[in-house]
């Protein structure tokens, strides 16, 4: 069975950090693009990063977290992470990891996790 | 960025009802749109891709049909089980863009 669980989340201060990791079990993580999608609270749902099967060469990011937030993987150890730097207020959201469908075409979010609610607020 | 705008935001409806909800792209995506189910507390759920193509397991009631920018979204008739927010999604372009969500409540 495919599962994806996120930790890390919680109350972060304006400025500082946080790491969130999704560790994924029943499939071959290295095998599978992932990503992180967030939810602010009441609010819709908005992508924030992408990084590529293997060894996760390929990186994207939303022009609201580029710069601040990092996406990467370690296969050995079955898991996604994103740290999280300069945090503002407007990051505080559940977090989900995503796995992308193994296709190129169609391609959309066929597992999420389960969320991780990270709080920014002084 | 492709921006998807959802429509309604809100919608009631008495079970056995016909819904539909529509989703604009502001530019042409073909058929690269995918619906997504999200119940509170819980994460989205993949209902249709490719914007008419029902996902394993998910009940013939759902279905979704458009190409370029106009899609639409019906659930033939509507249960109980149904009520959740619906968003869609389009994969033609990074940054993936969702729309803003469609609530739905039975009446």
């Amino acid at each position: 069975e495919v599962q994806l669980v996120e930790s890390g989340g919680g109350l972060g201060q304006p400025g500082g950090s946080l790491r969130l990791s999704c560790a994924a079990s029943g499939f071959s993580f290295s095998s599978y693009e992932m990503n992180w999608v967030r939810q602010a609270p009441g609010k819709g749902l908005e992508w924030v990063s992408y990084i590529s099967s293997g060894s996760g060469n390929t990186k994207y990011y939303a022009d609201s977290v580029k710069g601040r937030f990092t996406i990467s993987r370690d296969n050995a150890k079955n898991s996604l992470y994103l740290q999280m730097n300069s945090l503002r207020a407007e990051d505080t959201a559940v977090y989900y990891c995503a796995r992308l469908v193994v296709t190129a075409i169609p391609r959309y979010f066929d597992y999420w996790g389960q969320g991780s609610l990270v709080t920014v607020s002084s | 960025d492709i921006q998807m705008t959802q429509s309604p935001s809100s919608l009631s409806a008495s079970v056995g009802d016909r819904v539909t909800i529509t989703c604009q792209a502001s530019q042409d995506i073909r058929n690269y749109l995918n619906w997504y189910q999200q119940k509170p507390g819980k994460a989205p759920k993949l209902l249709i891709y490719d914007a008419s193509n029902l996902e394993t397991g998910v009940p013939s009631r759902f279905s979704g049909s458009g190409s370029g920018t106009e899609f639409t979204f019906t659930i033939s008739s509507l249960q109980p089980e149904d009520i959740a927010t619906y968003f869609c999604q389009q994969y033609d372009n990074l940054p993936y863009t969702f729309g803003q969500g469609t609530k739905l409540e039975i009446k």
